[in-house]
């Protein structure tokens, strides 16, 4: 079946540190992979994605590489600010007719310190 | 554009009582979705749709009926909630892209959620 791995939050980091939040699934073909943000008190927003094996997804300073060889999609970030703090979801969309569902993991609650 | 749109923001019920949580898009976006958020298990898929007058089961359907009678609007019912139905509730909606494309495909949006809370 299709399932997806994040690395057990939380994440306490201070301002400016170098983030890397794993990320590893499971799923038939070669699924599409999504980075999500929940900021506190809000709903979902994509971050960025990544449709094929080698796809490089950016947005806001945040890089995930999908690497088909590891089934990885980690997520990082060269200098992260007290803004960056929300909760991080790593998702992947299986190939499949007539629906786009999303598989999510658990969730990484990360928390930035001026 | 309000994008996507959950009524109500809160709710208690007690065990055994019925209510119906709405969501609402502009966009236009012909699949529509419920997810329930539990601590430490991501969002499971309830039911979903993939276009008016149509709708399916995800992943934990139980205890959950859904209807789509217009494409803008996706109603989540629970007929007889109960505690483990305590829960935060996210609708999102998602455009299917051009056949053939990857653009927009599979991006879905979320609403604010809904917070509810069965005792």
């Amino acid at each position: 079946g299709n399932s997806v791995t994040q690395m057990e939050g939380p994440v306490t980091l201070s301002e400016e540190a170098f983030l890397t939040i794993n990320c590893t699934y499971t799923a038939t073909g070669y699924p599409s992979l999504f980075w999500y943000v929940q900021y506190p008190g809000e709903g979902l927003q994509l971050l960025l994605k990544a449709t094929k094996a080698d796809d490089k997804g950016s947005n806001k300073g945040f890089e995930a590489t999908y690497r088909k060889e590891t089934t990885s999609f980690h997520l990082e970030k060269g200098s992260v600010q007290v803004s960056d703090s929300a909760v991080y979801f790593c998702a992947l969309s299986p190939i499949e007719l007539g629906a786009q569902k999303l598989v999510f993991g658990q969730g990484t609650r990360l928390t930035i310190n001026p | 554009n309000a994008g996507v749109t959950q009524t109500p923001k809160f709710r208690v019920l007690k065990t055994g009582q019925s209510m119906t949580l709405l969501c609402a898009q502009d966009m236009n976006h012909e699949y529509m979705y419920w997810y329930r958020q539990d601590p430490g298990m991501g969002l499971r898929l309830i039911h979903y749709s993939v276009g008016e007058g149509t709708t399916a089961k995800g992943e934990v359907p139980d205890g959950y009926n859904v209807s789509r009678l217009k494409k803008q609007n996706f109603l989540l019912g629970l007929e007889s909630a109960a505690p483990s139905q305590t829960s935060v509730y996210f609708c999102a909606s998602s455009y299917p892209g051009l056949a053939g494309s990857s653009l927009h495909r599979n991006e879905q949006f979320f609403g604010p959620g809904t917070r509810l809370t069965v005792l």
